[in-house]
């Protein structure tokens, strides 16, 4: 069956650069897209970037000068590298596949504390 | 970028209640999108291409609206519809409403 699992250091210094991975099993990444939201603790949904199944990215405007995202497909694995943390970065960062119409399955979270 | 706007922000509705959810767009979207969150869980897909049901969604929950104005409605509340509820657009550069939280009373 579809799943998504994130993982990542759980605890950032500011300015330094975050690295999560997405590992998805039960469909190629070369079919659907891999997308990344956010939410701040207690607060609500962010968009933060796609990459397409063709290979092309999207980011969110306000984070795009930060912010990569890349795969591995033989390794069905999606990467989202942020620099220059802020406390305001400080969230759960889901990944979630697009089917085409929505976000159909997600990951569970990791939460990524921005702090010294 | 398109701002989703969601009223209300938060609202109780006792069981057997009819509840509504607003989501304005800032510009006209094609279709509205909604996602329901539990505490401490993950999104779910909810109504897609503003009217649809996801797989598994009663059918007590229904969707409207066109171009900047759609709404999200539960004909009758029930205990297990306390969630946080998003709207979202992909028409452009992808957003999600700021999300409407409906407890039970």
């Amino acid at each position: 069956q579809v799943q998504l699992k994130e993982s990542g250091p759980g605890l950032v210094q500011p300015s330094q650069t975050l690295s999560l991975t997405c590992t998805v099993s039960g469909f190629s990444l070369t079919s659907n897209s891999v997308h990344w939201v956010r939410q701040p603790p207690g607060k609500g949904l962010e968009w933060v970037g796609a990459i397409w199944s063709g290979g092309s990215t999207d980011y969110n405007s306000a984070l795009k000068s930060r912010l990569s995202i890349s795969r591995d497909t033989s390794k069905s694995q999606v990467f989202l590298k942020m620099n220059s943390l802020q406390t305001e970065d400080t969230a759960i960062y889901f990944c979630t596949r697009f089917n085409w119409y929505y976000f159909d399955y997600w990951g569970q979270g990791v939460m990524v504390t921005v702090s010294s | 970028e398109i701002v989703l706007t969601q009223s209300p922000t938060t609202m109780a509705a006792s069981p057997g209640e009819k509840v509504t959810i607003t989501c304005r767009a800032s510009s006209s979207v094609s279709y509205m999108y909604w996602y329901q969150q539990k505490s401490g869980a993950s999104p779910k897909p909810w109504i897609y291409e503003t009217s649809k049901l996801a797989s598994g969604v009663p059918d007590r929950f229904s969707g409207s609206g066109s171009g900047t104005s759609y709404s999200f409605t539960i004909s009758s509340m029930e205990t297990e519809d306390a969630a946080t509820y998003y709207c979202h657009q992909w028409s452009s550069t992808l957003t999600f409403g700021s999300g409407t939280k409906l407890e039970i009373k």
